[in-house]
């Protein structure tokens, strides 16, 4: 089965600052990868997704990047707000009739005023 | 996402007890989960259900049973719960027919087994 290793676990930056949370696969058949933000005490959210098609997508100040040759694909949040202080988590599954997504760990993600 | 619920929001039982959790929507999607998160290892699936007649394992899936009442409601159960599936728990649901199997998560369900 897939595997998502993501990290790091906890990232601590100055309001302002970009962010960078990567993650790596290991099936070489997904092709569609979700962000989730999970603010404290509330459900998981999706923020922006991938897929195999392309190698970037972006939305404001968000951005997600895919090296399918790596297997790895990383969000970068530019201009850091203490709103964007979260728990991010990354996925990855085959998006076909009898797919799942699997999870990464997730990054606690602190953005200090 | 108020199209998603779940009951109970907080629940404190004892060892060996029998507990259900519910999840409804109103989204109209076919596929729903279950998934169980602790601190340090995001998001784990227990079971998932693509329709009404289709009920599939997750990777957690020991001390779990679903079932699937209609394509509005999921149900998980502990049949005999112990501690270390203390836990929150989040129902989902996605619609692949949409375009993206985005999920969208219930509120969550905070267990305590003491």
């Amino acid at each position: 089965g897939e595997n998502v290793e993501q990290h790091p676990s906890t990232l601590s930056v100055q309001e302002g600052d970009s962010a960078v949370i990567k993650c790596t696969y290991s099936d070489s058949a997904s092709n569609y990868f979700p962000w989730y933000k999970q603010e404290l005490g509330k459900r998981p959210q999706l923020i922006i997704d991938i897929r195999s098609n392309v190698g970037e997508k972006k939305d404001q100040r968000i951005a997600v990047t895919l090296n399918k040759t790596a297997k790895h694909f990383s969000l970068h949040i530019t201009e850091t707000q203490p709103e964007d202080s979260a728990v991010y988590f990354c996925a990855a599954s085959r998006e076909t009739s009898g797919s799942r997504l699997t999870f990464g760990e997730g990054t606690q993600l602190t953005v200090n005023p | 996402d108020a199209d998603v619920t779940q009951t109970p929001r907080n629940r404190i039982t004892k060892t060996g007890k029998r507990i259900m959790l519910e999840c409804s929507q109103t989204k109209g999607h076919d596929r729903m989960y279950w998934y169980r998160q602790d601190p340090g290892l995001g998001l784990r699936l227990i079971y998932y259900s693509f329709d009404v007649k289709d009920i599939n394992k997750g990777e957690i899936s020991d001390g779990y049973s679903v079932s699937r009442q209609a394509q509005a409601k999921f149900s998980l159960s502990l049949e005999s719960a112990i501690p270390n599936q203390t836990a929150l728990y989040f129902c989902a649901t996605s619609d692949p027919g949409t375009g993206t199997d985005t999920q969208y998560f219930g509120p969550g369900t905070r267990l305590t087994v003491l």
